[in-house]
């Protein structure tokens, strides 16, 4: 058990629905990542939140969008949803640091139809 | 990014130790080389990292060559449990105080038989 928990653990939206992910961080984590990870791939990364800011982007278009509460647990946005946009969704925490270990969640599976 | 190189799958005899082996030629002085592994629809899980040295822990032990372009993670008495999709990634930091993203490739399949 890595602390890291998601939810919802699966999900069906349509395409052009927004869905909205959730993640709370593993106690005195205040760095909380997201990533994406197709069938058969390795996972991919979307985007960083460090103390509520966005500390950095991966490949993805601006309908995917992010926070991080003062609480450190997290949100993932999708608007618009695509049938690419099917995939395992995951969280990871982590203190920031160097030397840094991220721990990841169980993630969310979305299926777009 | 630093980009790594594993072979696509292996095989291990339960009891027996597993090396997986990879590639980084391209990594920086100061990049960490990580391990994850993949154990089908659960969350990558954290086995170990190392910069230049060579690092041991209760999961596995991480070997890393003097001049840093590959590294072999050693797990020392295999079990069916541990047959996973393995990573090997070189961390990029996003900044000088904070963040870093983990850039995954296709991994290595270990499966390890009975």
């Amino acid at each position: 058990e890595t602390g890291v928990t998601q939810s919802p653990t699966h999900l069906i939206k349509t395409r052009g629905q927004q869905v909205t992910l959730r993640c709370s961080s593993q106690s005195g984590h205040n760095t909380v990542s997201w990533y994406q990870q197709a069938l058969g791939q390795g996972p991919q990364f979307i985007f960083q939140y460090y103390r509520e800011e966005e500390n950095g982007r991966g490949n993805f278009p601006p309908r995917f969008s992010g926070l991080q509460f003062p609480n450190y647990s997290s949100e993932l946005n999708v608007n618009a949803l695509e049938l690419d946009d099917s995939a395992l969704y995951l969280c990871a925490s982590s203190w920031g640091g160097i030397g840094e270990k991220l721990f990841f969640g169980s993630g969310t599976q979305l299926s777009v139809l | 990014d630093a980009k790594t190189t594993q072979p696509p799958s292996m095989d291990c005899a339960e009891g027996r130790a597993a090396n997986l082996p990879c590639n980084h030629s391209t990594i920086s002085g100061n990049e960490y080389v990580y391990w994850y592994r993949q154990i089908h629809s659960q969350g990558p899980q954290y086995i170990i990292h190392g910069l230049k040295n060579n690092e041991t822990n209760e999961m596995a032990s991480l070997i890393i060559t003097e001049d840093r372009k590959s590294s072999t993670l050693i797990l020392p008495h295999a079990t069916l449990r541990d047959t996973a999709v393995y990573y090997c990634i070189v961390r990029v930091r996003l900044s000088e105080t904070s963040g870093s993203r983990l850039t995954f490739g296709e991994g290595t399949q270990l499966t390890v038989n009975p």
